[in-house]
Formats: structure tokens, sequence, C-alpha cells
């Protein structure tokens, strides 16, 4: 079993719809996470992070932990077309000296 | 915020050939640097820590020899493909970190390489 899994989609929403993208870990030690969105040919840039279980909200992206599930969300509301990116899971254990995994992306097309 | 400035971009180099690729943090000191490599459709496989002033730390699997790391200031990380291949076409990212907070990772912008 890999230790995170992504549904690489791709996915396609029409603008305006919510979009939930999602990523499984198998490791209970992994404690920290955070979401990057990368466009094509960049590298990823940082959306959010947390620590903890619960839902955490940045404007239109909420990020939710379930760590008795092992799974992590990624809420877009109100999705633009300038949404359209790759999204990767992080996720690290809570030892500042591991390094982090990623999951493989899911590709989102949100279209106008 | 900070930044990372990855350069080049693009290149195409022939086979057999060595391709030197900067990773340099722009207005930030970055005693830690890593290097990514992303296949199309893949996640980043880390390729190794780069650590200012000593030695690259490596992960498994990646050839220490192939792949030469050099981070000799606070500012700037360099990754050499020595005789490259075909086979090391690839999407390199680096990565830096400011200060100790995990959410101060920031990413160049990527090298597309391409092994002709």
């Amino acid at each position: 079993q890999k230790e995170v899994e992504q549904d690489p989609g791709p996915l396609s929403v029409p603008e305006g719809a919510i979009v939930s993208l999602n990523c499984t870990y198998s490791n209970s030690a992994f404690q920290y996470f955070m979401w990057y969105r990368q466009y094509s040919r960049k590298g990823p840039e940082l959306l959010m992070y947390t620590y903890s279980s619960g839902n955490k909200e940045d404007g239109r992206f909420t990020a939710q932990v379930d760590k008795s599930s092992k799974y992590i969300s990624l809420f877009i509301r109100d999705s633009q077309p300038s949404d359209s990116a790759t999204y990767l899971c992080a996720i690290r254990p809570n030892n500042y000296g591991q390094n982090f995994v990623f999951g493989p992306g899911t590709r989102l097309s949100v279209l106008p | 915020g900070a930044v990372v400035s990855q350069h080049p971009s693009r290149v195409i180099c022939k086979s057999g050939t060595s391709v030197k690729i900067e990773c340099r943090s722009l207005d930030f000191q970055a005693t830690t640097m890593f290097w990514y490599r992303q296949f199309p459709k893949k996640s980043l496989m880390l390729m190794a820590t780069s650590n200012e002033g000593s030695k690259a730390t490596y992960e498994q699997g990646v050839e220490k020899d192939k792949f030469l790391i050099n981070h000799a200031s606070l500012t700037l990380s360099t990754l050499t493909v020595t005789s490259a291949h075909p086979e090391d076409s690839s999407f390199y990212i680096c990565s830096a970190r400011e200060g100790v907070g995990d959410h101060g990772y920031t990413f160049g912008s990527g090298t597309r390489l391409t092994v002709v």
C-alpha cells in the first residue's frame, strides 16, 4: 500500500461548482498536512497547512482532516477557471527532521 | 513572501553531456534546500537534501555520482546531471526552507530537462 494515495483525475467541473479533493494515507504517525497547487510546468505553491483534525478555512478553500480515518480533503467553493491546476497533498510525521510524502496529485479543470 | 528562483526553466541536451540546474533563494537564506524529480502525472519524488557547507543527503536509489549537488552558499544550490541519458529526461524542482516553520517551504518553478 502506498503511503499517500490520491485520485489522479482528471476532474472536470463547471465554473461555480464546489470541488472536493481527497487524499488517504496509511501511516498514523503522519501529523502535519499540506495542500499545494501546481500549474502546468510550474513548481508547487502552498495553499494550506494544518496540524489538527477538523476544518481550516481560508477564503474559498477549506482543508479538512480526519485522523481517525486517515483521510484529508480540500474543498474549493465557487470554483473558477483559474483554479484549474494539479492539487497535491503533502503529509509528514510530527518530526521536523522527516521529509514530506507527496500524493501524486489530482488534475482539476474548471470549465467556464 | 519568500521567492525561489530556478534556472534554466527548460533545457535540451545531447546524450552524454552534463547539465547544471541552479536554485537560488532570492530574499532569504536557506540552510537547507531539496531537490525533487517529477514524472508526468506522478508525484514529486525527493532526490536529495542539500545542506549548506556539507554533503548532500541522497534518498535511496538516487545515484550520487550521477546527480551532483553543491550547496556552496546560503542562497544557492546546484544540481548537475552528469553524462545525461534520455531516461534522465524529467521535470526537476527545488525547494528551500525559510526559517524553522514547516510552512516555510517554497518551491522553484522547475526545470524541464530533455535529453536527446
